[in-house]
Parts: structure tokens; C-alpha cells; sequence
């Protein structure tokens, strides 16, 4: 119950296209879901995150879609540029005062020029 | 502003050493992480503080010991390093607990 499975372990994109990354969890008291971006040697930086009484946030070409009935939550990254080459990782965690984040085992992104 | 501030980047043991891993942030966080990142498994908590003076175990805390040396300051020791333990460590902090946690750059151990 306390998994987040994140797919898929790795995507290819031209240019310009759209990339789309899947979460799924079961741990209905999760309440918070980031989304981290890593590039290779350095750590996990935080892109966009989400809290369930939301069903959708934007942030520039960043979008998290997220579906409380079905327990998934998606990252939508629109016009695909090749800086966005990096590892993807969901998280999720719950309750206020909690510590603990439940990571995604990551998505590598590859766009193509 | 540095954030958050990991010495070593690269070391290599043997097994049966010791080392300290260093974390240092200076974003005034009451709460630091550490975590281990092995291929295909994601980030994995070791160990947390979530204030000053307090620490609690994580996902995998066996072979490790942490101290919260003071609000800035949080390390990670292996007593005796085994090559299990070979992978990339990242220290995180937050301002609270279920707030954004923010990573260093990682420690890249290696152990033979």
C-alpha cells in the first residue's frame, strides 16, 4: 500500500511533442504528490507538485493532471525541448507533519532534436 | 545561496571501513533526509530529523547511524561498509514535514 508505480521506465520524444508520465498509488491518505526532475550528477530539484482538492495544476509547459477515483496522477510536459532530457520522479505522501516520501522508481526522458 | 551542501562527491572504500557522509543547508529547514538512489529502484529513505534533536528511521536504515549535529548539520555514518552500500546518497531538507524537500547534489560511494 505504500508503493507508487511510476511508468514508463523510459521515454522517447521528438521535439515539440508531448511527454507523458504515470503514477499510480493505493495509499488513499496520501495528499501531496511532487514531481522531481534530475538531470545526470545532480540531485532531484522540484518541478511542479499537486494536492488532491485540485484535479489539474499548470506551471508554464508543466502540467499535472491527477485523478483522485482512479489513484493516479499523471506529468504532462508539453512542446518537448531537448533541455527536458532528464529523469522524472513522482512522490507521494500524506498527512500533515508526515516525513516520509513514497518515491517512483523514475522515467528517463530522452527528446530528440 | 548554496542550499543544501554534501562533502564528500566522490569516495571509494573498502569493505569494513568507515566514513561520514557530510549535509550541510542553510535555508534555516527544521527537517533533513537522507536517502540512498540505486538503478531502477528510485530514492529509498534512510534515515530523517525532523527537528532539531530528533531522529527516526526510514526504509532502509540497517548499517547506517545518522546525528543531527545542530539545525544545519545532519550526517550519515557507515560503521562498517559492506558493497551493498555502493550507490548515490542524497541529503534533503524541508522547512516541515510534508512540505517541498530540497536535495543536494549527492555523494557517490563506491565500496570494494
Amino acid at each position: 500500500q505504500q508503493q507508487v508505480k511510476q511508468s514508463p521506465q523510459s521515454l522517447i520524444v521528438q521535439k515539440g511533442g508531448i511527454s507523458i508520465i504515470n503514477c499510480a498509488y493505493e495509499n488513499t491518505a496520501f495528499d501531496y504528490f511532487p514531481w522531481y526532475q534530475q538531470f545526470p550528477g545532480k540531485g532531484p530539484a522540484l518541478l511542479i507538485a499537486i494536492r488532491p482538492d485540485v484535479s489539474e495544476k499548470k506551471e508554464g509547459r508543466f502540467t499535472i493532471s491527477f485523478n483522485k477515483s482512479a489513484k493516479q496522477f499523471s506529468l504532462h510536459i508539453m512542446d518537448s525541448q531537448p533541455g527536458d532530457s532528464a529523469t522524472y520522479f513522482c512522490a507521494a505522501s500524506r498527512g500533515s507533519g508526515t516525513y516520509k516520501y513514497i518515491f517512483g522508481t523514475g522515467t528517463r526522458l530522452k527528446v530528440l532534436a | 545561496n548554496a542550499g543544501v551542501t554534501q562533502t564528500p562527491k566522490f569516495q571509494v572504500l573498502k569493505t569494513g571501513q568507515s566514513m561520514t557522509l557530510q549535509c550541510a543547508q542553510d535555508m534555516n529547514h527544521n527537517s533533513m533526509y537522507w536517502y540512498r538512489q540505486d538503478p531502477g529502484m528510485g530514492l529509498r529513505l534512510i534515515y530523517y530529523s525532523a527537528s532539531e534533536g530528533t531522529t527516526d528511521k526510514g526504509e532502509v536504515p540497517n548499517g547506517y547511524n545518522v546525528s543531527r549535529l545542530n539545525k544545519r548539520e545532519f550526517s550519515l555514518r557507515l560503521e562498517s561498509a559492506a558493497p551493498s552500500q555502493t550507490s548515490v546518497y542524497f541529503c534533503a531538507s524541508s522547512a516541515q514535514g510534508n512540505q517541498p524537500q530540497h536535495f543536494g547534489d549527492g555523494t557517490r560511494l563506491s565500496i570494494l
